[in-house]
């Protein structure tokens, strides 16, 4: 079983669809996580932090439960630009590794 | 401009060949890492340097020696390529524990 599980999906969405997606951790010691997106044949790139208290950064919002090791991150209003990849990542202990889940696969159609 | 940049690009060579893959980042970032993204795209840390101190090192095959010759470059090299190891390798930097930053990654195939 892999540390950071996601719904690789692939999310096929019309555009203006408000999608949600679900990840969860096993490490009890992880301390933070992070989204990331990826867009195809590219870098992975920080999206947002994610806080226990909930966050949110435009369209967009994390959120993190501890007690059920589940992060989430919804994103409204979808464009065709959020096309892409969203990797959950979980980083803990004191050398700063990332554990990345395997993606979930987004497509936002005209 | 580029923060982190790698080369090359792409990489074709033929199994037994040995290569090596070069990143710098001009950020001014104490930390360096090595992930792999496999085939199914799931990527996973290989090394990390900090101040070029070796501080992860994850089970990859002793094939795989990273190298930092100063705190702006971490080199890996690949000998003995196998089949296996055709994937995509990225090169990260950060500031301690702050944000990674990636560079854009080198596409290896081995034949």
């Amino acid at each position: 079983r892999k540390e950071v599980e996601q719904d690789p999906g692939p999310f096929n969405v019309p555009e203006g669809a408000t999608v949600a997606f679900n990840c969860t951790y096993s490490n009890s010691a992880s301390q933070s996580f992070f989204w990331y997106r990826q867009d195809c044949r590219k870098e992975p790139k920080l999206l947002m932090s994610v806080y226990s208290s909930g966050n949110e950064d435009g369209r967009f919002t994390a959120q993190l439960n501890r007690a059920s090791q589940y992060i989430s991150l919804l994103i409204r209003d979808s464009k065709l630009s959020d096309s892409a990849t969203y990797l959950c990542v979980a980083r803990g202990g004191a050398t700063n590794k990332l554990i990345f889940g395997t993606g979930t696969l987004l497509a936002v159609q005209p | 401009d580029t923060a982190v940049s790698q080369t090359p690009k792409y990489l074709v060579t033929q199994m037994g060949n040995d290569k090596s893959i070069k990143c710098e980042q001009n950020l001014g970032h104490d930390t360096m890492y090595w992930y792999k993204q496999d085939s199914k795209k799931f990527l996973k840390i290989m090394f990390s340097y900090n101040n070029k101190e070796l501080i992860i090192n994850e089970t990859v095959p002793n094939r795989f020696s990273p190298k930092s010759p100063d705190k702006a470059h971490l080199n890996l090299h690949i000998n003995s390529l196998e089949l296996g190891d055709s994937a995509v390798y990225f090169c990260a930097s950060s500031q301690e524990r702050y944000e990674q930053f990636f560079g854009p990654g080198t596409r290896l195939t081995v034949l």
